[in-house]
């Protein structure tokens, strides 16, 4: 099992592109989750998905869109990229969220500069 | 839901027990608490979880208060590995959504030699 990947692992941007971050995990989670990570700021929640097909906002969700179309990728999207989201980007999933199941898996992560 | 606090750093030293607070003080009735550590760049690994009984893995143990509004978790021989940033969270109710879910900004932890 390669438990969660994400693709890329580096991207370079300049402000006003756009991008897409892919997750994607192969222990059928029904739960995964976005996050990003800034120096001295632990790890802020994006956006989060129940299911197949649902997404739900996180602590932090402006500037990004989700999609859930397949159970085993989590979509991150940045329509117009801006300097305040260079951050390392980690996704995560769970077999069940506030219960006794609720371990999170998370990716290598995704080291994202927007110039 | 739970809002942890947890100290920004701790040292301790190799062979001995490191002791790692965490404050939750506004943890709700049906609501785990999960610890992590992510040691350089890596994504956080899970360590140990619990609701009201201590808990012991193969990795460490962890604590709670009778009044679950803390918990301690025991790394019970560092290594020079363990170091280091280790997180607790609150997972939010059993309600199935996430917004409750917290990831504080951990506590550093120093193994010395």
């Amino acid at each position: 099992n390669a438990g969660v990947t994400q693709t890329p692992k580096f991207r370079v941007l300049k402000t006003g592109q756009s991008m897409t971050l892919l997750c994607a995990q192969d222990m059928n989670h029904e739960y995964m989750y976005w996050y990003r990570q800034d120096p001295g700021m632990g790890l802020r929640l994006i956006h989060y998905s129940v299911g197949e097909g649902t997404t739900a906002k996180g602590e932090v969700p402006d500037g990004y869109n989700v999609s859930r179309l397949k159970k085993q990728n989590f979509l991150l999207g940045l329509e117009s990229a801006a300097p305040s989201q260079t951050s390392v980007y980690f996704c995560a999933s769970s077999k069940q969220q506030g219960g006794p199941l609720n371990e999170q898996f998370f990716g290598p992560g995704t080291r994202l500069t927007v110039l | 839901d739970a809002k942890t606090t947890q100290p920004p750093s701790m040292d301790c030293a190799e062979g001995r027990a490191a002791n790692l607070p965490c404050n939750h003080s506004t943890i709700s009735g049906n609501e785990y608490v999960y610890w992590y550590r992510q040691i350089h760049s890596q994504g956080p690994r899970y360590i140990i979880h619990g609701l009201k009984n201590n808990e012991t893995n193969e990795m460490a143990s962890l604590i709670i208060t009778e009044d679950r509004k803390s918990s301690t978790l025991i790394l019970p021989h560092a290594t020079l590995r363990d170091t280091a940033v280790y997180y607790c969270t609150g997972t939010g109710d059993s309600g199935g959504g996430a917004d409750g879910l917290t990831f504080g900004k951990g506590t550093h932890l120093i193994i010395q030699p």
